[in-house]
């Protein structure tokens, strides 16, 4: 299997606190992407961060990237219960034309 | 700000039915996609399409799935016979280019099959 793959599979947080979310890949990629689900909705795109690229910042996310170990980590800071949902990474992979979501990390934002 | 659109968002139809899925990508997007996501399940890639023509497909996209460009903005994936498992959340996304550009997903058409 190709695909980006999460740990934890599920993760449940106080609001405030920062949640960490890990992918790990298996072949080079050109680029990684983090991507939320609200339950039962379309996914939307959070962050790209390219293969020569290590750390990116959006907001209260930060995605760093390590190639050597291939695997990337989504961090949101100051958790707010509205960031409730699965988190999936995307590799898009050198030698495809497709993109491979790991199975996701399910957060719970508590109030 | 642009973004894909799928039609319709819910789709039932019974077994061995033909259906078919509807997306408008994004106005200047070249390349085009079709995933689906079983309930529970992580999101499966199915199909990209560039250039009027199937650039990569996946062991899921069999001889029951097609996809075709009708005109100029409408992208659409037909699944001829439909079995209960392909009930599930199809998704189409659209992308400038690949290797280092972002895909854009529409909401997703949830396809039932009784």
């Amino acid at each position: 299997s190709q695909q980006g793959e999460e740990d934890p599979q599920a993760l449940s947080i106080q609001e405030g606190e920062n949640a960490t979310m890990n992918c790990s890949y298996k072949t080079s990629i050109n680029n990684l992407q983090w991507y939320r689900q609200n339950s039962g909705r379309g996914l939307v795109h959070l962050i790209l961060i390219r293969s020569n690229e290590r750390e990116k910042h959006s907001g209260r996310l930060r995605v760093t990237l390590d190639t050597s170990k291939k695997s990337s980590s989504l961090l949101i800071t100051a958790s707010r219960a509205a960031d409730t949902a699965s988190y999936f990474c995307a590799t898009d992979y050198v030698m495809g034309n497709d993109m491979r979501f790991g199975a996701g990390t399910r957060l719970t934002v508590k109030p | 700000e642009p973004e894909v659109t799928q039609t319709p968002s819910h789709q039932v139809t019974q077994m061995g039915q033909e259906v078919i899925l509807r997306c408008v990508p994004i106005s200047n997007h070249l390349y085009f996609y079709w995933y689906r996501q079983i309930l529970g399940q992580k999101v499966e890639f199915l199909v990209s399409f560039y250039n009027n023509e199937i650039s990569e497909k996946s062991e899921i996209f069999d001889d029951q799935f097609s996809v075709e460009r009708p005109d100029g903005s409408n992208f659409t994936l037909k699944i001829r016979s439909t079995k209960l498992e392909d009930s599930a959340m199809y998704f189409c996304a659209s992308s400038e280019g690949t290797g280092t550009y972002e895909q854009y997903f529409g909401p997703g058409t949830r396809l039932t099959v009784t």
